[in-house]
C-alpha cells in the first residue's frame, strides 16, 4: 500500500461544477497536510495547509478525518483556470513528507 | 517575493558526463530538498540538507550527490548521467517551523 494515495483522475467538470478530491494516507501519526497544486510543466505550488477543524479559503475548502486518514479538497463553482494537478502532501514528522502523486482535474467551458 | 531558483530550465547531456544542478533560495530556510518528478511516479525525494553541510539520504540517492556550502545553495551532481537520469528535477527549500515547501521551477534533463 502506498504511502499517500490519491485517485489520479482525470477528472472532466463543467464549469461552475463543485468537484471533490479524496486524499489517504497511512502513517497514523502524520502531523502536517497540505494540497500543492502543479501545472502543466510547472513546479508545485502550495495551495492550502489542513486543519483538523477543516479550512477554507475563497472557493476551496480543505478537510482532514484522521479517524479514517483521509483529507478532502472541494472546489466549488470551478473555473477553467482551476484545471492542473492536485497534489496531497502528508508530513510523519520530521523530514519524512511524501507527496501523492496527483489528481489531475480538467475544467471545461 | 521569495524564491527558489534553478541554474537551467532545460539541459541535455550525454552518457557518462558529470552534471551538476544547481539551486539557490532567498528565504533563510533551513531545509533544501532534492527530488524528480516522472510520469505516473509522482514526487521522489533524492537528498536533502537540513544545515550548511549537512546532507541526508532520500529515497532514490543512487548515482547523485549533493553539496551545500552555503545555506542558500544546494547543488545536485550527477556523477556519470545516464538516460535513465532523464527527468525532470525539482528544488525545494523549506523553514524547520513547518513542511510547507517552496519550489524552484524545475530542470527538465535530458541525457542521450
Amino acid at each position: 500500500r502506498k504511502e499517500v494515495e490519491q485517485d489520479p483522475g482525470p477528472f472532466n467538470v463543467p464549469e461552475g461544477a463543485t468537484v471533490a478530491f479524496n486524499c489517504t494516507y497511512s502513517n497514523s501519526a502524520s502531523q502536517s497536510f497540505f494540497w500543492y497544486r502543479q501545472d502543466c510543466r510547472k513546479e508545485p505550488k502550495l495551495l492550502m495547509s489542513v486543519y483538523s477543524s477543516g479550512n477554507e479559503d475563497g472557493r476551496f475548502t480543505a478537510q482532514l478525518n484522521r479517524a479514517s486518514q483521509y483529507i478532502s479538497l472541494l472546489i466549488r463553482d470551478s473555473k477553467l483556470s482551476d484545471s492542473a494537478t492536485y497534489l496531497c502532501v502528508v508530513n510523519g514528522g520530521g523530514f519524512k513528507t511524501i507527496f501523492g502523486a496527483g489528481t489531475r482535474l480538467f475544467v471545461k467551458a | 517575493d521569495v524564491k527558489v531558483t534553478q541554474s537551467s530550465r532545460y539541459l541535455v547531456k550525454r552518457t557518462g558526463e558529470k552534471v551538476f544542478l544547481e539551486c539557490v533560495q532567498d528565504m533563510d530556510h533551513e531545509n533544501m530538498f532534492w527530488y524528480r518528478q516522472d510520469p505516473g511516479l509522482g514526487l521522489r525525494l533524492i537528498y536533502f540538507s537540513y544545515d550548511v553541510k549537512m546532507k541526508e539520504k532520500g529515497d532514490i540517492p543512487e548515482g547523485y550527490s549533493v553539496s551545500r556550502e552555503k545555506k542558500e545553495r544546494f547543488s545536485l551532481i550527477l556523477e556519470s548521467a545516464s538516460t535513465n537520469q532523464t527527468s525532470m528535477y525539482l528544488c525545494a527549500s523549506s523553514p524547520q517551523v513547518n513542511w510547507s515547501y517552496t519550489f524552484g521551477s524545475g530542470t527538465r534533463l535530458t541525457v542521450v
